[in-house]
């Protein structure tokens, strides 16, 4: 049972447009959440996070949007540039054993048209 | 500093053959997590180790298993192999099992399974 869902396999933008990437999560005790960013043929890479106590978290062109009423996230990337075609992961840690696991979403392919 | 190592890249194996895939972490870092990628699934945990031990383990069959070393290093057992293994495998790297900044993936191991 996927506790992250992206429901979006992809998506298509212009340069310059804003990318509005979406995340849901079923499970209420997640409390903080992060995006990676994936090429192909490398790992992914941490991108932004954000807490449960905040709504927002803004870094660069990067924003991310936490409505904890509807288990909701967001990432905004404006304006978008082509280097931002990627697969975007959402993903939510639980800890177990001293650890943080992350849950990841089936991620969203990003493409950004010149 | 060297990042998260995976080797090999790509490996082709036949069904009913066991691989072993190995992971050197970033110097310094005691917990090794391991993921599977395919399409359909996104991000799958497979197992951590810390300091030697299996601190987690994810919801994949006993043909499944890992091991670190005194080092650090990590690897990766996949015995019987079945074509549905045919995968992205994912290591990634931290300190002392935290997510976010330092949390670092290896580029990964494409495995085929034919």
């Amino acid at each position: 049972d996927q506790q992250v869902k992206q429901n979006s396999p992809s998506l298509s933008v212009q340069e310059g447009r804003i990318s509005i990437l979406n995340c849901d999560y079923t499970n209420s005790m997640f409390d903080y959440f992060l995006w990676y960013k994936k090429y192909p043929a490398e790992g992914p890479t941490f991108l932004i996070s954000i807490s449960s106590i905040k709504d927002k978290n803004e870094d660069g062109r990067f924003t991310v949007f936490l409505n904890k009423s509807a288990k909701h996230l967001s990432l905004h990337i404006v304006p978008s540039q082509p280097g931002d075609s990627a697969v975007y992961f959402c993903a939510a840690p639980v800890t177990s054993g001293g650890s943080y696991i992350p849950t990841f979403g089936r991620g969203t392919s990003l493409i950004v048209h010149p | 500093k060297a990042g998260v190592t995976q080797t090999p890249r790509y490996l082709i194996k036949t069904r009913g053959q066991q691989v072993t895939l190995s992971c050197s972490p970033i110097s310094g870092h005691r917990s090794v997590s391991w993921y599977q990628q395919t399409p359909g699934q996104g991000l799958q945990f497979l197992f951590e180790y810390f300091s030697e031990t299996q601190r987690n383990k994810g919801n994949f069959p006993g043909r499944f298993s890992g091991r670190q070393f005194s080092n650090s290093r990590s690897e990766m057992n996949v015995s019987t192999l079945e074509l549905g293994d045919s995968a992205l495998y994912l290591c990634a790297s931290s300190s002392q099992g935290e997510v976010g900044y330092g949390y670092t993936f290896g580029s990964g191991t494409r495995l085929t399974v034919v």
